[in-house]
């Protein structure tokens, strides 16, 4: 069975600064997608970014970029520039490329705080 | 305004009482999924459907019911069997049962008296 797991129970940064949130995963499949989710204090889940597996090219958007590292298993967010809207948890998330699996499997969380 | 709702935003129940949260979407996704979320943990699928009629278990479906009549609605119904049901549901849709991105609702705080 596939597990995320993130090392990071809690992470801070200063506003306007780059921090990076760490993501393992665990899987014998060779095609598959990865998520990274923020939840902000409403608690409504809303998709960061999204990668491909078969994609070498590390996804971007806007101030949120990755690095995936499919060998070792890693998929890192970078939060550039930082807001203060950017507070939140962050979840990683699995999810298989084959049919009849319909799950997310997400880590635990990193809960990040911007300081001002 | 496209998106997914959920209702109640908070929901208490009794000792052996059955509750039913709403879920409902107007993006005319396929399939839709239940999450629960425990404090500290990540999120974990109760039961999903991929089309009208028919739905499947997910990874801790026991003391949880769904129906799924309509393409738009899929609500959850926890039941007196679901012996620790305090925890924050979530509703999620994609475009259909596969790889798409699955989009999530603001969720029901459901709490025991």
């Amino acid at each position: 069975a596939q597990t995320v797991t993130q090392s990071q129970p809690e992470m801070s940064v200063q506003e306007a600064e780059t921090v990076t949130l760490s993501c393992t995963y665990d899987t014998s499949e060779s095609d598959y997608y990865l998520f990274w989710y923020k939840q902000p204090p409403s608690r409504q889940m809303i998709l960061v970014i999204r990668q491909e597996a078969y994609k070498q090219q590390n996804a971007t958007e806007n101030r949120f970029s990755v690095n995936f590292q499919k060998a070792a298993k890693s998929f890192s967010l970078k939060i550039s520039d930082s807001q203060l809207g950017d507070a939140a948890m962050y979840f990683c998330a699995y999810r298989t490329s084959q049919g009849g699996s319909e799950k997310l499997v997400f880590g635990k969380g990193t809960k990040l705080t911007v300081n001002p | 305004d496209g998106g997914i709702t959920q209702s109640p935003k908070y929901l208490f129940r009794k000792e052996g009482q059955n509750v039913t949260l709403s879920c409902e979407q107007n993006l005319n996704h396929d399939a839709m999924y239940w999450y629960r979320q425990d404090p500290g943990q990540g999120l974990r699928l109760i039961y999903y459907s991929q089309i009208v009629n028919d739905f499947q278990k997910g990874d801790i479906a026991e003391g949880y019911s769904v129906s799924r009549e309509k393409k738009e609605s899929f609500p959850l119904t926890v039941t007196s069997a679901q012996k620790n049901p305090t925890a924050f549901y979530l509703c999620a849709s994609s475009i259909r049962g596969g790889a798409e991105t699955q989009y999530f609702g603001p969720g029901t705080r459901l709490l025991v008296l």
